[in-house]
């Protein structure tokens, strides 16, 4: 059964640092992974696709990697802003039963403090 | 290009109450999912629609169940809500299920 990790489940920084967002898996088996950030009550925005074939994807101040041989995938935002305060979410997707669902991790809670 | 949706936004129910959500999803996207968020569960997987055969089911009982139409909007349903079926209900909608995925607002169901 694929589990999605995700560490910290909070982070706080001031604006301007740059930080990184961690993202584990447990199957390698994945056909891809998907970053989303979450406002409260809010549904999700994807930021992120990363193919399985493929090590990183950039989009203005983000940038994911993947290691699939390994589990990880990391999210580095650059130059955070106080608007980039959300919580963070990794999904993996794989082929089960000829479907591909996503398996989510827990999320980060990332605060940006001006 | 107009996003997923979904109605309503905001429910409310008692207990042994039936309810139906419904999705529409981004034009020219044959895959509809569903997913359950909790605050303890976080988001859970319920079920896959792709032109309207059920692909997959999450590990839900079956009082959840869902349907989609041929112009690819979803629906689904709860039989005999339970206290513990409170959540934010996620729609995805997605070309063939493998590509992107793009997340709706999500319905607020609170059950009473």
């Amino acid at each position: 059964k694929q589990e999605v990790t995700q560490i910290p489940a909070a982070l706080s920084v001031p604006e301007g640092e740059n930080l990184v967002l961690n993202c584990s898996f447990t199957d390698s088996a994945i056909y891809n992974l998907q970053w989303f950030r979450q406002d409260p009550g809010k549904g999700l925005t994807s930021l992120l696709l990363i193919q399985s074939s493929q090590r990183e994807q950039t989009s203005g101040r983000l940038n994911a990697s993947l290691d699939k041989s390994s589990g990880r995938s990391t999210l580095y935002i650059a130059a955070s802003q106080p608007g980039d305060s959300a919580t963070y979410l990794c999904a993996v997707s794989y082929s089960g039963a000829g479907s591909y669902q996503l398996t989510f991790g827990k999320g980060t809670k990332l605060s940006v403090i001006p | 290009k107009a996003g997923v949706t979904q109605t309503p936004r905001y429910l409310i129910k008692t207990r042994g109450q039936q309810v139906t959500l419904s999705c529409s999803p981004i034009s020219g996207h044959r895959s509809v999912s569903w997913y359950q968020q909790t605050p303890g569960q976080g988001l859970q997987f319920l079920f896959e629609y792709f032109s309207e055969t059920q692909r997959n089911k999450g590990n839900f009982p079956g009082r959840f169940s869902g349907r989609q139409f041929s112009n690819s909007r979803s629906e689904m349903n709860v039989s005999t809500l339970e206290l513990g079926d409170s959540a934010l209900y996620l729609c995805a909608s997605s070309y063939r299920g493998y590509n992107e995925q793009f997340f709706g607002p999500g319905t607020r169901l609170t059950v009473l």
